[in-house]
């Protein structure tokens, strides 16, 4: 099985700066990798998929890259609204899904 | 619109039976492959299973073959998680959610259902 890692498991940043958060795959994935946003008491929401594609409706200060074992999400300028966890999710091993640790972003 | 509807929190004793449901509206249900995520007290997501609604193809997590059942009535949209004896570690948060397609990540998700397992 696929191992996902994530780093940090917490990132501190102040609304307006930049925050990039890492996800490490243990063999390549290729492109198919996910980030999701959960807020608390709420379901996770699709943000990227193919390592770089911004979901439905998600603002551009949304990015992410990479590919084969190390993925990166930048989120430009931290709104209030992106203070949540981030999970990154691999989808070349399908049927095997699975999900890294989480990044907690909270604020600075 | 896309919707996936949770059946309500349940809360259980060890060694219960349970069934929890997810309907899906707005798009072919029989066409994608609906999973199911569990989310237990302050951690991350784990994926549990996958099914495919069109002929009931599933796959499981090894991690989850054998505690869990997962199933679906196409003639209702409705796919479903199943215990056949409750453990106090089944406490968790639990979501069912669309693959737009096979090789693909979850699209819609689910409100969730709480599942609580207590003595």
């Amino acid at each position: 099985e696929i191992v996902m890692t994530q780093s940090p498991a917490t990132l501190s940043v102040s609304p307006g700066e930049r925050a990039t958060l890492s996800c490490r795959a243990s063999q390549s994935v290729s492109s198919n990798l996910a980030w999701y946003q959960q807020k608390p008491g709420q379901a996770p929401r699709l943000l990227i998929y193919g390592a770089s594609t911004r979901a439905t409706g998600i603002p551009a200060r949304f990015s992410g890259s990479g590919s084969g074992t190390e993925f990166t999400l930048t989120i430009s300028s931290l709104q209030s609204e992106d203070f949540a966890v981030y999970y990154c999710q691999q989808y070349n091993n399908w049927p095997s899904l699975t999900f890294g640790g989480g990044t907690k972003v909270e604020i600075k | 619109e896309v919707q996936l509807v949770q059946s309500g929190a349940e809360v259980k004793k060890p060694g219960e039976s349970l069934k929890i449901s997810c309907k899906g509206s707005g798009y072919s249900f029989t066409s994608y492959w609906i999973g199911w995520v569990r989310q237990m007290p302050g951690k991350g997501l784990e994926w549990m299973g996958i099914i495919y609604p069109g002929d009931s193809d599933t796959r499981y997590s090894p991690s989850f073959q054998g505690q869990v059942t997962i199933s679906a009535d196409k003639s209702i949209s409705t796919a479903y998680l199943q215990w056949s004896s409750l453990k106090a570690s089944d406490t968790a948060m639990y979501y069912c959610a669309k693959q737009d397609l096979a090789v693909a990540p979850f699209d819609y998700w689910g409100q969730g259902t709480l599942v609580t397992v207590s003595s």
